[in-house]
């Protein structure tokens, strides 16, 4: 199964944007690059989710590299609420279970 | 709308004891899945249901956890007995559609003891 790699924690200043990287070299053509993030003592959430193009969405936008071998999550103002483990995520085309690594610790400083 | 809900929120039970845990799921989603986090260790998928059927159950650990989902609608996941390293949060999730987005429940916080 392809595997993701992501750092382990970031920073970022309220009110700035944050771009959380997430490299998948060994995805496959089929495979859907999905990212969710964990508020503290919540569930797993929904986020945003690509394929090749690059998504849009009122949560962030996701950059995906032409080569589709790395892709950024990027929250435009963070906030707060926002401070998270942020999973990015591939989904076989044909394949409903979503394989979670570690994450990123996001934490946003006032 | 009511997200996915599970109970009990935590739950401590005795090694050897049995728990049962449950997930209702969005209403109207056929797609139930159960995932866990035992200690340090990242998220993992156990099960997937298709209204009342397994479609996937590659993720169960053992023989000691049943899962059911009786009539298609809420589903139980029994651990008999627990051991000390089935402790962790056990998540359900749902989705209307295969391959549609996923809604996570707060999750079930199980220590065995």
């Amino acid at each position: 199964d392809a595997k993701t790699t992501q750092p382990n924690s970031m920073e970022s200043n309220e009110e700035e944007p944050v771009h959380l990287p997430c490299n998948h070299s060994t995805i496959s053509g089929t495979d859907y690059i999905h990212w969710y993030r964990q508020l503290p003592s919540q569930g797993p959430e929904y986020v945003i989710h690509g394929l090749t193009s690059n998504v849009n969405n009122r949560m962030a936008s996701l950059a995906i590299a032409e080569d589709r071998k790395s892709s950024t999550l990027i929250l435009h103002r963070a906030t707060l609420r926002d401070a998270a483990v942020y999973y990015c995520i591939l989904r076989p085309y044909n394949n409903n279970d979503m394989r979670f690594g570690a994450g990123t610790r996001l934490t946003v400083k006032p | 709308e009511a997200g996915v809900t599970q109970f009990p929120s935590h739950s401590v039970i005795e090694k050897g004891q049995t728990v049962t845990l449950r997930c209702d799921p969005i209403s109207g989603h056929d797609n139930l899945y159960w995932y866990r986090r035992v200690m340090g260790k990242e998220i993992k998928f156990l099960l997937h249901f298709v209204k009342e059927s397994k479609q996937d159950e590659s993720g169960m650990p053992n023989n000691r956890f049943l899962a059911e989902r009786t009539g298609g609608t809420y589903s139980t996941l029994k651990v008999q007995p627990a051991e000390l390293e089935d402790s962790g949060v056990y998540f359900c999730a749902s989705s209307q559609v295969v391959r549609d987005t996923q809604y996570f429940g707060p999750g079930t916080r199980l220590t065995v003891l």
